[in-house]
C-alpha cells in the first residue's frame, strides 16, 4: 500500500492564483481531512469528509474548497491564493469504524508559498 | 472546546539519557484516544505511541512510554535511552468520536526536542 500520497511536495504561487492540492489514499478509508501547519500553531483542521459526497468545514475553512467524488481522492482547492495561506498542508485519512484505534495516517505534506 | 497544551516549546537531552515531554488536555468526552506524533525535519508525521482512554495500563512502545493520568487529563511521553534520531518536533493529540462518523482531532502546538551528542 502507498498509504496517503500528496502532490505536489512544493509549490510557489502568486497572490490571486488558484491551484489544487491533490491527496489520495489506497486504504479504503472513509474519513479524510486536510490540515495546515503553521509555526507555533500546531495542526489546524481545514476541511474533512466522512465519505464520498460528504464534506464539512473544520476550524479554518475560509479560502479553501474541497470535494469528495471518490473514496480514494480528496483534493483541496485554493480559490484565490493569499500570503496568509503560506503554510505546510497535510492530508490524512482514517477508518470511521467505532472499532480500531482512531489512528490517522498522514501524507508527506505540501509546502506552499504564496508571494 | 477541546484543547491540548504542551507547556514545553523546546527541550534538549543528552544522548542515552531519559526525557519526559508533558501534555495536558481538556475534553468533556469520555471515549477518546491519545497520541504522540513525531515530526522530524523530513516533515512526515509519524505516530510514536497511542493510548486508549478506557485503558488504565500505560502504553509502551520500545523506548517510548506514556504516563496517562485520566483524572488529571495528563498524557506525558517518556523517551528512554535518547538517540540522535529522536531529534524532532513532538505533537500530543487526541481524538474523540461523537457519533455519525463525526470526529474531532485536536493537536497541541508541539515540543521541539533536540538530542545532544
Amino acid at each position: 500500500n502507498a498509504g496517503v500520497t500528496q502532490t505536489p511536495k512544493f509549490q510557489v504561487l502568486k497572490t490571486g492564483q488558484s491551484m489544487t492540492l491533490q491527496c489520495a489514499q489506497d486504504m479504503n478509508h472513509e474519513y479524510m481531512s486536510w490540515y495546515r501547519q503553521d509555526p507555533g500553531m500546531g495542526l489546524r483542521l481545514i476541511h474533512y469528509s466522512v465519505g464520498a459526497g460528504i464534506t464539512d468545514q473544520g476550524e479554518v475553512p475560509n479560502g479553501y474548497n474541497v470535494s469528495r467524488s471518490t473514496t480514494e481522492d480528496f483534493p483541496l482547492r485554493l480559490l484565490s491564493a493569499a500570503p496568509s495561506q503560506t503554510s505546510v498542508y497535510f492530508c490524512a485519512s482514517k477508518t470511521t469504524g467505532t472499532q480500531g484505534t482512531y489512528e490517522q495516517y498522514f501524507g508527506p505534506g505540501t509546502r506552499l508559498t504564496v508571494t | 472546546a477541546q484543547t491540548v497544551t504542551q507547556s514545553q516549546p523546546e527541550m534538549s537531552v543528552q544522548e542515552a539519557e531519559t526525557v519526559t515531554l508533558s501534555c495536558t488536555y481538556d475534553t468533556s468526552e469520555n471515549n477518546y484516544y491519545l497520541f504522540w506524533y513525531k515530526q522530524p525535519p523530513s516533515r512526515q508525521m509519524i505516530l510514536v505511541i497511542r493510548q486508549e482512554a478506557y485503558k488504565q495500563q500505560n502504553a509502551t512502545e520500545n523506548r517510548f512510554s506514556v504516563n496517562f493520568q485520566k483524572a488529571a487529563k495528563s498524557f506525558s511521553l517518556k523517551i528512554s535511552d535518547s538517540q540522535l534520531g529522536d531529534t524532532a518536533m513532538y505533537f500530543c493529540a487526541f481524538i474523540t468520536y461523537s457519533g455519525a462518523g463525526s470526529y474531532q482531532l485536536t493537536f497541541g502546538k508541539g515540543t521541539k526536542l533536540s538530542v545532544i551528542p
